[in-house]
């Protein structure tokens, strides 16, 4: 069946980067495009940016200048690097298949 | 960038009645293909969230028929007939039409 999993340190320093893989099965990325959406502690949801099925990127306007997504299609992952960090980018973030399949998040805190 | 309003935050509910949330944007969502990518997600205590709706009206896969998504243009409406149990927790609209953008959430309780 399809599955996602996210994994990545649960912690990371203010000012530092954050490098999140997102391991699928179930699904070709080749056929599917992965997005991935955060949520702070409380708060809603925010849309990050996605890989589509055929290797091009898109980013949410506002992460854009700080965030990267590339994957490995060999190994059935996607990662999602996004750097200058701060304690408002402390969130679960998650890694979904064309919004309709979910992984179960990674809670990512950023503190010193 | 889009902004989707949604109302009510939160909508008490006692089991079996209909409940209704609303989900408005500042621009049409009508893509210049002529169709508009309204979505709806219900997200449960300590999940994540689950996609109900697609292209405003579409149930997904496995959800049932008491959830009924309308709406045209920039005004859209989720309603569910009859709330169970496992219906409860935060609705949120979103639209891949213009970038991507969720709604804030409308959470959905007992009275």
């Amino acid at each position: 069946q399809v599955q996602l999993k996210e994994s990545g340190p649960g912690l990371v320093q203010p000012s530092q980067t954050l490098s999140l893989t997102c391991t699928v099965s179930g699904f070709s990325l080749m056929d599917y495009s992965v997005h991935w959406v955060r949520q702070p502690p409380g708060k809603g949801l925010e849309w990050m940016g996605r890989m589509k099925y055929d290797g091009d990127t898109y980013y949410n306007s506002a992460l854009k200048s700080r965030l990267s997504i590339s994957r490995d299609t060999s190994k059935s992952q996607v990662f999602l690097k996004m750097n200058s960090l701060q304690t408002e980018d402390t969130a679960i973030y998650y890694c979904t298949r064309a919004m309709d399949a979910w992984g179960q998040g990674a809670s990512v805190t950023v503190s010193s | 960038d889009v902004v989707l309003t949604q109302t009510p935050v939160a909508q008490p509910v006692t089991l079996g009645d209909q409940a209704s949330i609303s989900c408005r944007s500042s621009q049409s969502l009508v893509h210049s293909n002529g169709n508009t990518y309204l979505e709806w997600y219900l997200q449960k205590p300590g999940q994540s969230p689950q996609l109900l709706i697609y292209k405003v009206s579409n149930r997904f896969s496995g959800v049932p028929d008491r959830f009924i998504g309308s709406g045209s243009g920039s005004d859209f409406t989720l309603k569910i007939s009859r709330v169970e149990p496992e219906d409860l927790g935060v609705y949120y609209c979103f639209q891949a039409t213009h970038d991507r953008t969720f709604g804030g959430g409308t959470k959905l309780e007992l009275k």
